[in-house]
Parts: C-alpha cells; structure tokens; sequence
C-alpha cells in the first residue's frame, strides 16, 4: 500500500517569501505529525493532529509557521516570512492509534 | 521533560563485525521507545519498537534492542553488519497522548562500516 507522500520533495525559495509543504498521510490513520531535520537541531517535533482534537502546536518554533489539516486527511505546513535559518529537512509521519510512526521521504527546503 | 542520549555520534565497523549502537533516555513513567534507521536521501524506517512485556525486542534486517529500565537505556545491537547497515540511526522515546505517539528523537549515531 501507499505509504506517508510529500511534496514537493524540494523546495528552494528565496528569504522573505512564503512556502506550503504537503503532506498526504496513509489512508485510515488518524495522527499526523510533522518534524524538522536540520544539521544543527537533529530531529525537532513541530505538531501533531490527532482525529478531532486540538492539535499540539507546542512545537512550533515561532508564528511564522502553521498548520492545518484539511478534512482530517491531507495536512499543509506554511511558513511565511522565510529565514535562512528555516532552511532544513521537514518530514510528515502518520500512525493508527498512537503505535507505530510512519514517516514520509520529506522535503528538503532551502532559503537563499 | 523526556530527553534521549545517543552518546556516539559516529561509529566505524567493519563488515561481519558485531555492533552495539548506545541508547539512554530520560522519561518519568515507562516509556515507548523506538530506533529507527535513516539511510543517505531517505526516510526514516522503524527498525524495533519497545512497549512492555519482553525486554529483548527483535525487530528487522536481523537487528535487537534490549530494554534496562535500571540503566535506563535501550541499546540496539546487531551480531554481523552489513555494507548495507552504513546509515544514520536514530532512538527515540515516545509518549502516549490521546492516540498520538509525540516522539523525542536523540541525535543520531552515524554508522559507518569497513570493507
């Protein structure tokens, strides 16, 4: 079956701009999850969604980022206002019942 | 808070030796813990996970972790690498919210192996 997609896998925009990363998780699953890889960071959670309920924005790094998650399926992470610093790896995962974690390939963002 | 320490962050084997990859975690009740692997250009794969029960935890391409709740470690071994482990892996530990698994990752230990 189809696993966790993103896109686009990269992404190189320029500083000040805004940019929307997509995440399709695996059908039926009902958290959804995005992290950041970055060199300096290691792997940072970001937020989750989970079924109805609130979503767990605690780790956002600042307000420049969001995100939704639409008919509790697709999920789109925006960061607007983009800084060198949030130049980094940001992958989707997704999972049934809070067992086991699906990961995505990511999207590998650059800011110039 | 929860927090993972992998103390390498680079370990070179060589092929058909045995391989010892060092997990400590900090959690106040039992924890979910986890080591995935990441291989040049792609996702991260699970390799084992621990919940409860047996402490010796099998997991795929022939690696095993085994749980030391006195240690509080959760270290993953493998008895013969092959070219093919040469990746970066990760341990995490995992805390059960509302259905959601919220993983802390470690920082990674990159495994590199010798001809």
């Amino acid at each position: 079956g189809a696993g966790v997609s993103q896109s686009p896998s990269n992404k190189v925009t320029e500083k000040g701009k805004d940019v929307e990363l997509r995440c399709d998780p695996i059908s039926g699953h009902t958290a959804l999850y995005w992290y950041r890889q970055s060199l300096g960071q290691g792997l940072e959670f970001l937020i989750y969604f989970q079924g109805n309920s609130a979503p767990d924005k605690s780790g956002l790094p600042s307000d420049r980022f969001s995100a939704e998650r639409t008919g509790g399926s697709v999920s789109t992470l925006t960061i607007q206002r983009t800084q060198q610093e949030d130049s980094a790896v940001y992958l989707c995962a997704s999972s049934p019942s809070g067992t086991r974690v699906f990961f995505g390939p990511g999207t590998r963002l650059t800011v110039l | 808070a929860q927090s993972v320490t992998q103390p390498d962050i680079h370990i070179t084997v060589s092929e058909g030796a045995s391989l010892e990859l060092r997990c400590n975690y900090s959690y106040g009740a039992t924890p979910y813990l986890f080591w995935y692997v990441q291989s040049p250009g792609q996702g991260l794969q699970l390799l084992l996970k621990y919940f409860s029960g047996d402490t010796l935890v099998q997991g795929i391409k022939g690696f095993e972790a085994e749980f030391k709740r006195s240690q509080s470690s959760f270290n993953l071994r493998k008895p013969s690498v092959h070219w093919s482990d040469a990746a970066e892996y990760f341990c995490a530990v995992g805390s059960l919210i509302q259905g959601a698994q919220k993983l802390v990752f470690g920082q990674g230990t990159r495994l590199t192996i010798n001809p």
